[in-house]
């Protein structure tokens, strides 16, 4: 069984700060890995993913996350935060069999400061 | 762009009554999912159906079941509904193999009194 853990479960910084959000996974066969992004009172949005290839991906708004096989992480970063990033961020992990399901971490709140 | 769509973004019920959720996806995505989101607990699968007519239990499938008669329309249901099921419920739809991502539609904040 595949299983996600995000260490920090909330994680404040300041505007224009660098920022790293941690996520570990296990699982015994190939996976492919997603970062969402929840702003309050809305539903989950595709913010990356890692399906296969380069293990550095990145998103359209400047974050960028990398897939370490050996370490089994998929850290999300972003080199300047805005306060508009303010908002849950939640790893997830799905394996190459069966039905495409997803297990998620139990997420990350960024709260970003002035 | 991929649309999913809950009847209702909140919902207040009475403990004991029958509660539906309803979800639309217009995709033509196979999969879909019910997820039930609680503060420190993250998302917990609750059922998926990958085909009509279709269900597979998921993490926490007790005290709910599911129905899916048409590919574009899931519902969960809370047959008779009690205060530990107050929640955010989320529904997603994929294409049913491989490596997809998720769809989200925006939740329903059911609060059960």
């Amino acid at each position: 069984a595949q299983s996600v853990t995000q260490l920090d479960s909330q994680v404040p910084v300041f505007e224009e700060a660098p920022v790293e959000l941690r996520c570990n996974y296990s699982s015994s066969v190939s996976v492919y890995l997603f970062w969402y992004v929840q702003y309050p009172n809305q539903g989950l949005q595709l913010l990356l993913k890692y399906l296969s290839g380069s293990t550095l991906v990145e998103s359209i708004n400047g974050f960028e996350a990398e897939f370490n096989k050996s370490q089994t992480s998929f850290h999300l970063r972003k080199p300047s935060v805005h306060i508009s990033d303010t908002a849950e961020y939640f790893c997830a992990v799905g394996e190459n069999s069966g039905y495409s399901t997803l297990t998620f971490g139990k997420g990350t709140m960024l709260l970003v400061s002035p | 762009d991929v649309k999913v769509t809950q009847s209702s973004r909140y919902l207040v019920k009475r403990t004991g009554e029958k509660v539906f959720l309803e979800c639309v996806q217009d995709m033509d995505h196979e999969n879909m999912f019910w997820y039930r989101q609680d503060p420190g607990l993250g998302l917990r699968l609750i059922y998926f159906s990958y085909d009509v007519k279709m269900k597979e239990k998921g993490d926490i499938p007790e005290g709910y079941s599911v129905s899916r008669e048409k590919k574009e329309r899931f519902s969960l249901i809370l047959e008779s509904a009690s205060t530990n099921q107050t929640s955010m419920y989320l529904c997603a739809s994929s294409v049913r193999q491989g490596a997809h991502e998720q769809y989200f539609g925006p939740g329903t904040r059911l609060t059960v009194t």
